[in-house]
């Protein structure tokens, strides 16, 4: 699976829009993008996944470069319990072997 | 239960003794993964199940770690003669694979060891 790179930590207030990047510039052409993340003495959650086009539900928004070397999760209204560790994955979905591999993620940080 | 379960929650044991750790999964999930995360640390991945094929356990760190899935579904985590670096939380998860794709995985609350 491709590697992906992405910032240690990051901050946004409370209410407004939190942007975590992602760079996977060695993506393959059948390689998605998942995100998952991680609250304090939680197991990971699922937030979103895609391949190229854009895609939004409830938790979040996803934003996948024309290119697809890079990805932004947009939470649109942070809140005090969306500090948690962000992980963004690419995986071959189908694939022969279906394991996820974690980075180290982004620490997102909402403050008050 | 709705979700995925881990049993004990907490366990601690001496160095040098067996511990196992149990895993039940979503009830219809073939897919079952193993991690662990020592503190303050990342995901590392352990083995994974899918169906009747062999588990990939490419990521187990040493024989002394084992796992199976019986009647594919719960599954136990072995750790032979426990060492203090084994110390961590260990994550089960599981996801529905339905022909060629997969559903997201869904993580348990995990297993805090203790070995002192």
């Amino acid at each position: 699976d491709a590697k992906t790179t992405q910032p240690p930590s990051m901050d946004c207030a409370e209410g407004r829009a939190a942007n975590l990047p992602c760079n996977h510039s060695t993506i393959s052409g059948n390689e998605y993008v998942y995100w998952y993340r991680q609250i304090h003495s939680q197991g990971p959650q699922y937030i979103i996944h895609g391949l190229k086009n854009n895609e939004t539900n409830e938790m979040a928004s996803l934003i996948i470069t024309e290119d697809r070397k890079s990805s932004t999760l947009i939470l649109p209204h942070a809140t005090l319990r969306d500090t948690a560790v962000y992980y963004c994955i690419v995986r071959v979905r189908p694939d022969s072997s279906y394991k996820l591999i974690f980075g180290s993620g982004t620490r997102l940080l909402v403050r008050p | 239960g709705a979700g995925v379960s881990q049993s004990p929650s907490n366990k601690v044991t001496e160095k040098g003794k067996d511990v196992e750790l149990r895993c039940d999964p979503i009830s219809g999930h073939t897919a079952l993964y193993w991690y662990r995360q020592s503190l303050g640390q990342g995901l590392e991945f352990l083995i994974y199940f899918q169906g009747n094929s062999a588990p990939d356990k490419s990521g187990l760190p040493s024989d002394r770690f084992s796992a199976e899935r019986t009647g594919g579904s719960v599954s136990t985590l072995t750790i032979q003669r426990t060492q203090q670096e084994d110390s961590a939380v260990y994550l089960c998860a599981s996801s529905l694979v339905q022909g060629r794709g997969s559903t997201e995985a869904f993580f348990g609350q995990g297993t805090r060891l203790t070995v002192v």
